[in-house]
């Protein structure tokens, strides 16, 4: 299975804050990485999809980048409704994996 | 706009099975566009894929998990089930289903994604 590492597991900001999150897969799964959020109590939703592909409806302050085995989700202008938990998964190779996460948190 | 929706026992016997369903609302399941899938994490870990099925009732699962788990789709009722047999605490996860998308890219490959997901059911074994 391809193994993906997010880092950092936790991280707190401030609202207006700019924060990257990054994700690397054990070998090279060229684009094939989405990004999820979820906020507690609330149903998981799609960011970002083949990397850097902006999920219809959320807002142009998330962008993800990256290919190959490095990838990374970068939040600007960081908003209240931001302090969640956010997950990277690849879709180059079945079983489909995810990172094990980060949560974004209130300093 | 696409809802998901599970059900089932927040509660499961050690050997026994785990049962849960997903209602889909506002799409039809038997659309040739889609598969459906379900997605586990475990309490304070990442989320781990555990099988997707077509309408057609095709189903693509984690090996993992190959030998225990069951999936199902009832287009009449518009919704598919997971069956997970002879569950340990291991199995003890908030359990998502999820619609899972193919799409042609710009660059002309396909990638996949889930764009809908249920709010979850926790599910927790024990005596």
């Amino acid at each position: 299975d391809i193994q993906m590492t997010q880092s950092p597991s936790s991280l707190s900001a401030s609202i207006g804050d700019t924060v990257t999150i990054t994700c690397r897969a054990d070998r090279d799964i060229q684009n094939y990485v989405n990004w999820y959020q979820q906020r507690p109590g609330k149903a998981p939703r799609l960011l970002i999809f083949a990397a850097s592909n902006l999920h219809s409806g959320v807002p142009p302050r998330f962008t993800g980048g990256g290919s190959g085995t490095d990838f990374a989700l970068t939040i600007t202008n960081l908003q209240a409704e931001d302090f969640a938990t956010y997950s990277c998964q690849q879709t180059h190779s079945t079983p489909e994996t995810f990172g094990q996460g980060t949560t974004v948190g209130i300093k | 706009q696409v809802d998901l929706q599970e059900s089932g026992p927040g509660l499961v016997k050690p050997s026994e099975t785990l049962s849960l369903t997903c209602i889909v609302s506002g799409g039809s399941i038997s659309s040739s566009s889609f598969h459906w899938g379900w997605i586990r994490q475990p309490p304070g870990k990442g989320m781990e894929w555990i099988g997707s099925v077509y309408y057609s009732g095709t189903t693509y699962k984690n090996p993992s998990l190959q030998s225990r788990v069951s999936i199902l789709v009832d287009t009449s009722k518009n919704q598919f089930s997971l069956k997970l047999t002879s569950v340990t605490a291991a199995d003890t996860a908030m359990y998502y289903c999820a619609r899972l998308r193919d799409t042609l890219t710009a660059a002309g490959h396909y990638v996949r994604f889930f764009d809908f997901w249920g709010q979850g059911v926790l599910v927790t074994v024990s005596s």
